[in-house]
């Protein structure tokens, strides 16, 4: 099985400054096909998960662009350009190249 | 609008059995794979099941393989997860999503294995 490793695990932010989380595979994740199956999920408290980023650092419908996402084979990182309140959840990194699909351990953003 | 409901969930004993539905509106059900994820209380989340489109590629967590069944039924737009041999462990929230890239979540159904 892959296994996605997030740093940090919680990352106290204040608002209006900048905010970055990485993620790290135990091996490539690049498919045959040629995509990088690497997605970023936002959980707002109380709320179910959110798709945020997808194929590395495609944003999907809505998400706004303060959110980015870069990275290439193993590692990866997504960057929130200036952290705003309701940016407050936790993020997880996912792997969609093989089976099993595997999650991060989820980093917790606060505002400090 | 583009939504996925799920249903089902609730206190089951230990050994029982359940089965959860997630209803699905606003697009074209037929065309997508679909997966359940779960996230036990105060936890991440975790993988359980993923069925293509044409139900001919089914996969499973090992630690539910054997125990539960995904399916689905796209004249109803609908997908379904049979679970049997409830344990502990398999409290949590039930999500249904969308697709290969989870871009669509349900809300989610609590399900709770307790004696």
């Amino acid at each position: 099985d892959i296994v996605m490793t997030q740093t940090p695990l919680s990352s106290p932010v204040t608002l209006g400054q900048p905010a970055s989380i990485s993620c790290r595979s135990s091996q490539s994740l690049v498919h045959s096909d040629g995509n990088t199956y690497l997605s970023w999920l936002q959980q707002r408290p109380g709320q179910p998960p959110r798709l945020l980023i997808d194929k590395i650092s495609n944003r999907f419908s809505g998400v706004p662009d303060r959110f980015s996402g870069s990275g290439a084979g193993t590692d990866f990182t997504l960057k929130i350009s200036r952290v705003e309140a309701e940016d407050v959840g936790v993020y997880y990194c996912m792997q969609a190249t093989q089976f099993p699909r595997t999650f991060g351990q989820g980093t917790k953003l606060e505002i400090k | 609008e583009v939504q996925l409901a799920e249903s089902g969930g609730g206190l089951v004993k230990p050994g029982g059995s359940l089965r959860l539905s997630c209803a699905a509106s606003g697009f074209t059900f037929s065309s997508y794979s679909m997966n359940w994820v779960r996230q036990a209380p105060g936890k991440g989340l975790e993988w359980v099941s993923s069925i293509s489109s044409s139900s001919s590629h089914i996969y499973y967590a090992d630690s539910v393989k054997g125990r539960f069944t995904i399916s689905r039924d796209n004249a109803k737009n609908s997908l379904y997860m049979q679970m049997n041999s409830l344990r502990a462990e398999d409290t949590a929230v039930y999500y249904c999503a969308r697709s290969g890239g989870f871009d669509i979540w349900g809300q989610g159904t609590m399900v709770t294995v307790s004696s």
